[in-house]
């Protein structure tokens, strides 16, 4: 049950773009189309933003989107806004467990 | 209004027990599988355990198995994480959350900090 790996930071400018990946194995990424994608403000709980890889759930705007290649999937955050400025993280399902991602720090230049 | 409303949490010195509870309303809380995740200080979040909608089955991660015990009480609506055996690697704020399918997580409790200290 190893985390996913993510990169520890990301950074844009508003109105700008920018993509966090996900990489696993074909153990839980590779092998399911089960991964979601939380945004975690401080003291706040996660929110859930993205699921079954690509799927956004009622109210979460359309700038968030999600993609799966082999082991890895990928988030895009479109439009950055300030209010995007948070840690993300991605879930996948792993075959009767459940593993996230090491977490990545959104910075709104 | 649609919630998870957790108790349970605070200061427990090491080898003790702890009870956390997640009590659901607004939804019908049979119709989700139950996940706890944690997240110690300044770490990323851990997935914990989830249990399954009839309480049947029950799945740990390796960091806690043999010595946490989720269940539910479905006619209250409410989840329950028994922790035994804590040591200071516990020491997180814990959450509950729904699961609409495969890890996705809809609804979350608004977490309880567990800290393991002497």
């Amino acid at each position: 049950q190893s985390a996913l790996t993510q990169p520890p930071s990301a950074s844009g400018s508003p109105g700008q773009s920018v993509t966090i990946s996900c990489t696993g194995t074909s153990s839980d990424v590779g092998g399911y189309n089960y991964v979601s994608w939380f945004q975690h403000l401080p003291g706040n709980a996660p929110k859930l933003i993205i699921y079954e890889v690509n799927k956004r759930p009622s109210g979460v705007p359309d700038r968030f989107s999600g993609s799966k290649s082999g082991n890895t999937a990928s988030l895009t955050v479109s439009g950055l806004q300030a209010e995007d400025e948070a840690d993300y993280y991605c879930n996948s399902y792993a075959g009767n467990s459940y593993v996230f991602g090491t977490g990545t720090k959104v910075t709104v230049l | 209004q649609v919630q998870l409303v957790q108790t349970g949490g605070g200061v427990v010195q090491p080898g003790r027990s702890l009870r956390l509870s997640c009590e659901a309303s607004g939804f019908t809380f049979t119709a989700y599988s139950m996940h706890w995740v944690r997240q110690a200080p300044g770490k990323g979040l851990e997935w914990v355990s989830i249990i399954s909608t009839d309480g049947r089955i029950k799945i740990y991660a390796d960091s806690v198995q043999g010595r946490f015990t989720v269940s539910r009480d479905n006619f209250k609506s409410t989840l329950f994480l028994e922790m035994n055996s804590l040591g200071p690697e516990d020491t997180a704020v814990y959450y509950c959350a729904t699961d609409m399918a495969g890890g996705a997580y809809n609804i979350w409790g608004q977490g309880t900090l567990v800290t393991v200290s002497s």
